[in-house]
């Protein structure tokens, strides 16, 4: 699966919009780009996935490059329960190891009051 | 709200002891993971499960860990003999295996070998 990077650490002012950037810049056609969230002392949460476009449920907003090479998860109100840590995560789709998500170090964001 | 169950929330055992985690995943989820969490290593996948059936237990130590699902409902995660390194929290997840993976994860087992 192709690796990820994300910056260490985010800020965010709440009742903002958080936009938290991945780069995949080696990223196949078949893989998926997943966020996960974690917040403390919790499993980790599905927020949401994408292929190709962009993709907008309840939680965020997933936005990814044409190339695909990098994408942006957007919360559009953070709020300060949205504290936690971020996870980009790509993975392949179908064959024997789909679902197998790989998680980096992620990116901590707070939102202060 | 469906969710994963694991048990025991906390265990703490000695060294050389059997330890046994329990994950009951989502009913007809038919994907299950094992993933452990230290602040040094992060989330690291021990193990994972389609079926019922062992997919990949690469990022399991062999020795001492094992993994099974005697039935769909129930997940383990065994280790013997435990040893401090082994300290973590360990996670539970499935899935429904459509070709992308949207995992449930359950609130852990948090670990301690003394």
């Amino acid at each position: 699966d192709a690796k990820t990077t994300q910056p260490t650490s985010m800020d965010c002012a709440e009742g903002r919009a958080a936009n938290l950037p991945c780069n995949h810049s080696t990223i196949s056609g078949n893989e998926y780009v997943y966020w996960y969230r974690q917040i403390h002392s919790q499993g980790p949460q599905y927020i949401i996935h994408g292929l190709k476009n962009n993709e907008t449920n309840e939680m965020a907003s997933l936005i990814i490059t044409e190339d695909r090479k990098s994408s942006t998860l957007i919360l559009p109100h953070a709020t300060l329960r949205d504290t936690a840590v971020y996870y980009c995560i790509v993975s392949r789709a179908g064959g024997t190891s789909y679902g197998k998500l790989t998680f980096g170090q992620g990116t901590i964001l707070t939102v202060h009051p | 709200d469906a969710r994963v169950t694991q048990t025991p929330r906390h265990k703490v055992t000695e060294m050389g002891q059997e330890v046994t985690m329990r994950c009951q995943p989502i009913l007809g989820h038919n994907t299950v993971f094992w993933y452990r969490q230290t602040m040094m290593q992060g989330l690291e996948l021990l193990a994972y499960f389609r079926n019922r059936a062992p997919l990949d237990d690469s990022g399991m130590p062999k020795d001492r860990f094992s993994a099974e699902m005697p039935d769909a409902t129930l997940a383990t995660l065994k280790i013997q003999p435990s040893e401090p390194r082994d300290s973590a929290v360990y996670f539970c997840a499935s899935g429904l295996g459509q070709g992308y993976e949207k995992l449930f994860f359950g609130s852990g087992t948090q670990l301690s070998v003394l």
